[in-house]
């Protein structure tokens, strides 16, 4: 079965401070995503990425960066975390599929909170 | 962005009833999936139909799609208390874009 883990599932942080969160995959997916959910506002694409060191921006990449060096791992940087960035972060993992999107697998995702 | 829509935004029914929700779309698709959310965790990957199917089953869930119309519904037959989560349907995109969901509380 398909593991996502992403490394915390609560995290509290100051405004300011540079806030790293990890994910990895054990299935050899080639695509990984970031997505943030918030009330009201469902689950919006951050980044996402289709292969080892490669990145695009998703609808809200503002504030944020990424890193794949490895394929099974995806990390989401958040540069100088603001309060506006307190939110449940979820991470997620799929393969190649004919060029359109296979079924995603999420970790428990990380609630994150900025004070 | 091409974000679904999905409706009723909550629903609550007895165990036992079928709830349906519906999702919008406003681009055309390669396919179209459905998940599930328990509260406070990752979201579950339930059914995926292709633009070229109309109709789908698993289990108790029937997905139907119609892409002159640019919908979809999900159908849970017989409803269970543990059915009591939200719902999202997912557009394939460059990436899978979701809605914000319909939350469904079946109570016993």
């Amino acid at each position: 079965d398909v593991k996502v883990t992403q490394s915390s599932r609560y995290l509290v942080k100051r405004t300011g401070e540079k806030v790293f969160l990890e994910c990895v995959q054990d299935m050899d997916h080639e695509n990984m995503f970031w997505y943030r959910q918030d009330p009201g506002l469902g689950l919006r694409l951050i980044y996402f990425s289709y292969d080892v060191k490669m990145k695009e921006k998703g609808d809200i990449p503002e504030g944020y960066s990424v890193s794949r060096e490895k394929k099974e791992r995806f990390s989401l940087i958040l540069e100088s975390a603001s309060t506006n960035q307190t939110s449940m972060y979820l991470c997620a993992s799929s393969y190649n599929w004919q060029g359109s999107n296979s079924p995603l697998h999420f970790g428990n995702g990380t609630r994150l909170t900025v004070t | 962005s091409q974000q679904g829509e999905e409706d009723p935004q909550a629903l609550s029914i007895q165990e036992g009833e079928n709830a349906t929700m519906n999702c919008s779309y406003k681009t055309s698709i390669n396919n179209l999936q459905w998940y599930r959310q328990n509260s406070g965790r990752g979201l579950v990957h339930l059914i995926l139909i292709r633009s070229n199917e109309r109709e789908k089953h698993s289990g108790r869930l029937r997905v139907t799609l119609d892409t002159s119309k640019k919908s979809s519904s999900l159908l849970i037959t017989a409803s269970r208390a543990a059915d009591t989560a939200s719902y999202f349907c997912a557009t394939d995109a460059a990436a899978l874009i979701f809605g914000k969901g319909t939350t469904l509380s079946v109570s016993s």
